[in-house]
């Protein structure tokens, strides 16, 4: 079975602290990873993805399969990171769902 | 581009009451997702369209959810009759293509959701 876990359904820190939101996964392939973000009075949208291993907006994340992890990171929070973070994940065989986690909400006070 | 379009917003109901959400993609999006968001949890796929044809309903609740995709375009998702656990946000989602491994046309985006309220 897929199953997508946030620990956290909350993490508070200071602007300027590192973060780092945890998710890890189970699947019995090799999936797809991705961390989708919902600000306040938006949509749900894409963050970044682990294939692109790219940084978007100073977070960076990075597949680890003997863990089973994808922890969403950043070195110095700001206060506009303020939002709901979901971790999902996609199996990369024919057509598959988005599987999603319960989301972390990451609260960042000045 | 256009986003997508999702109607109502919000929607109040009496349990055993029926109610359709509509959802319009992104023009040339091929492929249309429904979600289904309780409070405090993640989305949950409820059905996926590729065009007009159904590739996943394997958590659609069959008895009283349903959805089209007529003509390959918008959707509707109806319930009846309506639960009160079926309280939730409804997300429509569409992306260009399911498309093979390694290929990324999948992002897929997201509407503003329907806030469903049963009572």
């Amino acid at each position: 079975a897929q199953r997508v876990t946030q620990p956290e359904k909350l993490l508070s820190v200071f602007k300027g602290a590192p973060v780092e939101l945890k998710c890890n996964y189970s699947y019995s392939g090799s999936p797809e990873l991705f961390w989708y973000v919902q600000y306040s009075r938006q949509r749900l949208q894409l963050l970044l993805r682990h294939i692109s291993r790219e940084s978007i907006k100073g977070f960076t994340a990075d597949l680890n399969k003997g863990e089973t992890s994808f922890h969403l990171k950043k070195p110095f929070a700001q206060e506009e990171d303020s939002a709901m973070y979901y971790c999902a994940l996609r199996p990369l065989s024919g057509f598959q769902k988005l599987v999603f986690g319960t989301g972390t909400r990451l609260l960042v006070s000045p | 581009e256009a986003g997508v379009a999702q109607s109502p917003r919000y929607k109040i109901i009496e349990k055993r009451q029926s109610v359709a959400f509509w959802c319009n993609p992104i023009s040339g999006h091929a492929t249309l997702y429904w979600y289904q968001q309780i409070l405090g949890q993640g989305p949950k796929l409820l059905i996926q369209f590729q065009n007009n044809g159904v590739v996943d309903d394997s958590q659609l609740p069959k008895d009283r959810f349903s959805a089209e995709r007529l003509k390959g375009v918008d959707s509707t998702l109806k319930i009846q009759p309506a639960k009160l656990e079926d309280s939730a946000v409804y997300l429509c989602a569409s992306s260009s293509s399911t498309g093979t491994s390694g290929i990324y046309p999948y992002e897929q985006y997201f509407g503003p959701g329907t806030r469903l309220t049963v009572t």
